[in-house]
């Protein structure tokens, strides 16, 4: 597609219940972000694949949240039991390989609430 | 890992005077440099990179920045403000040949009439 598409753009849900977040990336990008944003703080890094393969999951907070690729098209990113803390704008960015040289293209986002 | 540190988390400025952003990263091999934009309630955008050569780089908006090796900075400068440069502007780092780019926690400019 043209841009970085991500679904719900909203979403509030139940603490403890589990959501999935979806990111579709610009057709031919080979790389995919996840980052998150809480209010009124910067973007923390959560995970990246190149194709579909994650070479690093450091940046997950705990092991409620995982993420995966089909392919090098469609990302999800799953939290389990969510908890208040997990409220954030979840940024989803995708690139061509070496995305330190191209840059990333976001996403607008998929704004979480959990209650 | 690369990290990024930026010095103000909020900077208020007057309409038509001059601002600078102040970044600072860490790396112990070469980088690419960012800064983005993002206006409220929207997604971030690309406003410049450093890649290689020339250390002063021009970006949209009439923004530009200029990478220092020595001090390991990659400010951020515009010399007249407008209201509508009122957002949160985030500096970035990769490494070169890593695929993950670390982000700033964010610098709030808010341009004042």
């Amino acid at each position: 597609g043209a841009g970085v598409s991500q679904s719900p753009s909203n979403k509030v849900t139940e603490k403890g219940k589990d959501v999935e977040l979806r990111c579709d990336p610009i057709s031919g990008h080979t790389a995919l972000y996840w980052y998150r944003q809480r209010l009124g703080q910067g973007l923390e890094f959560l995970i990246y694949f190149q194709g579909n393969s994650a070479p690093d999951k450091s940046g997950l907070p705990s092991d409620r949240f995982s993420a995966e690729r089909t392919g090098e098209s469609v990302s999800t990113l799953t939290i389990q039991r969510t908890q208040q803390e997990d409220s954030a704008v979840y940024l989803c960015a995708s690139s061509l390989v070496l995305a330190g040289y191209y840059g990333y293209t976001f996403g607008s986002g998929t704004r979480l609430t959990v209650v | 890992a690369q990290s990024v540190t930026q010095l103000d988390s909020q900077v208020p400025v007057f309409e038509e005077a001059p601002v600078e952003l102040r970044c600072n990263y860490s790396s112990s091999v070469s980088v690419y440099l960012f800064w983005y934009v993002q206006y409220p309630n929207q997604g971030l955008q690309l406003l410049l990179k450093y890649l290689s050569g020339s250390t002063l780089v021009k970006g949209i908006n009439g923004f530009e920045a200029e990478f220092n090796k020595s001090q390991t900075s990659f400010h951020l400068r515009k010399p007249s403000v407008h209201i509508s440069d009122t957002a949160e502007y985030f500096c970035a780092v990769s490494e070169v040949n890593n695929n993950d780019m670390r982000f700033g926690a964010g610098t709030r400019l808010t341009v004042k009439p």
